[in-house]
């Protein structure tokens, strides 16, 4: 089955503890995705990558990390988790950037930094 | 700057009825305009989409009016169903080559009332 897959579902963690959230796609799409979801706001993309060693900002990028060192893998990184990282978070694949939005989604990572 | 505004923020409509959701773009270099449906503890699906060169996309009950000179687009929902009830988002991209990725309206959440 086409799939994006994040972990972990749930996650809560203390202010500046290191976390890694995974994400893995198994549809050979060059592009993949970062968003954060927070009522009110809908989703805003914190990274992208369009390859393998590519990756750019997105609209909200700052705290965040990320890397793509195979095309499959997209982890998301928190070197230092702040309470105003707590989010819903998404990542989302894609043939291409230009696809035309054929994003697939995962099923999401709800954050919680205390 | 918020690039594609998006209301009502939140919807009820009978069952039967027609739902609809206004979006509205800034940016003229969009060129694609897809609809997401989300269901609690999902991530977004793709509903249906249109691009600028047609002003009208049926999809069953699903339908999308794009007016380029206004620059808005909207989704009506006919025959509105209580397991329509969900979060709607729309998003526009430029699909021209460039980097970005979607961007996404705030999301309307609407209930079908049985």
């Amino acid at each position: 089955e086409a799939q994006v897959t994040q972990n972990p579902r749930y996650l809560i963690t203390v202010t500046g503890k290191k976390l890694t959230v995974t994400c893995s796609q198994n549809m050979n799409h060059e592009y993949m995705s970062w968003y954060r979801q927070d009522p009110g706001l809908g989703l805003r993309q914190i990274y992208y990558s369009m390859n393998v060693e590519v990756t750019d900002k997105g609209d909200v990028p700052e705290g965040y990390k990320v890397s793509r060192k195979e095309k499959r893998n997209f982890p998301l990184i928190l070197e230092s988790p702040s309470p105003n990282q707590t989010s819903l978070y998404f990542c989302a694949s894609s043939l291409l950037s230009g696809a035309g939005g054929g994003y697939t989604f995962g099923s999401g990572t709800r954050l919680t930094v205390v | 700057q918020q690039q594609v505004k998006q209301s009502p923020q939140s919807l009820i409509v009978q069952k039967g009825g027609i739902s609809i959701i206004n979006c509205a773009y800034e940016n003229t270099a969009f060129d694609y305009f897809p609809w997401y449906q989300q269901f609690p503890g999902k991530g977004p699906a793709l509903l249906i989409a249109i691009r600028p060169d047609v002003s009208e996309k049926k999809e069953g009950r699903f339908t999308i009016s794009f007016n380029k000179s206004a620059k808005q687009f909207s989704l009506h929902i006919m025959d509105s169903q209580p397991g329509d009830s969900a979060t709607y988002f729309c998003a526009a991209m430029g699909t021209g080559g460039g980097a970005d990725g979607l961007t996404f309206g705030k999301g309307t959440h609407l209930i079908i009332q049985p």
